[in-house]
């Protein structure tokens, strides 16, 4: 079962604009990641925000954690065609010396020229 | 450093046959996971492997199974094929235990059953 929803599920925009994603999940986590995923390939790490940070920063991508609303939100901004991906947020579990990720229901967006 | 690597990428088989799914790591790398990706159920973990021994292991029908060997490189079976085990089979590797738990994905192996 998925541990993270995400919404939306879809998401048009035109190259230049801000794409803002969303994950809640149910559970107490380790850490959270994002991953793209082209159509039909393997997916592909972004960035990952541990338990106890609020807001991380790589390139285009900016990431919040909210821990007590058990959400976290991916904005991508000034968007690119090459953006066009599925993308899947994961929340992480250690279980000892195990890490569980589960992935969320993932959001598919098109950016358009 | 070469990437993770599945094969075979595509593959159709017919109803009640098995099939066999082989991830080689990246190296270095000792856990293994396998997820089934479906557009009605998304991404499903199957199971982990860690120096070839299940650690980790999903809500899936004993059809399923796996195995590590000594050198990391993983398999995942399937027997008697269901129309609904039609999927794309995702294989990913990680750094040794108690990491963040970055995993780096395989192009997946997709299967058709007919």
């Amino acid at each position: 079962s998925q541990q993270g929803e995400e919404d939306p599920q879809a998401l048009s925009i035109q190259e230049g604009e801000n794409a803002t994603m969303n994950c809640s999940y149910k559970t107490s986590i380790n850490n959270l990641q994002w991953y793209r995923q082209n159509s039909g390939r393997g997916l592909v790490h972004l960035i990952l925000i541990r338990s106890n940070e609020r807001e991380k920063h790589s390139g285009r991508l900016r990431v919040t954690l909210d821990t007590s609303k058990k959400s976290s939100s991916l904005l991508i901004t000034a968007s690119r065609a090459a953006d066009t991906a599925s993308y899947f947020c994961a929340t992480v579990q250690n279980t000892g010396t195990a890490s569980k990720l589960t992935f969320g229901t993932g959001t598919r967006l098109q950016v358009t020229l | 450093k070469a990437g993770v690597t599945q094969t075979p990428r595509y593959l159709i088989k017919t109803r009640g046959q098995q099939v066999t799914l082989s991830c080689s790591p990246i190296s270095g790398h000792r856990s293994v996971s396998w997820y089934q990706q479906t557009p009605g159920q998304g991404l499903q973990f199957l199971f982990e492997y860690f120096s070839e021994t299940q650690r980790n292991k999903g809500n899936f029908p004993g059809r399923f199974s796996g195995r590590q060997f000594s050198n990391s490189r993983s398999e995942m079976n399937v027997s008697t094929l269901e129309l609904g085990d039609s999927a794309l089979y995702l294989c990913a590797s990680s750094s040794p235990a108690g990491s963040t738990g970055e995993l780096f994905f395989g192009e997946g192996s997709r299967l058709t059953v007919l």
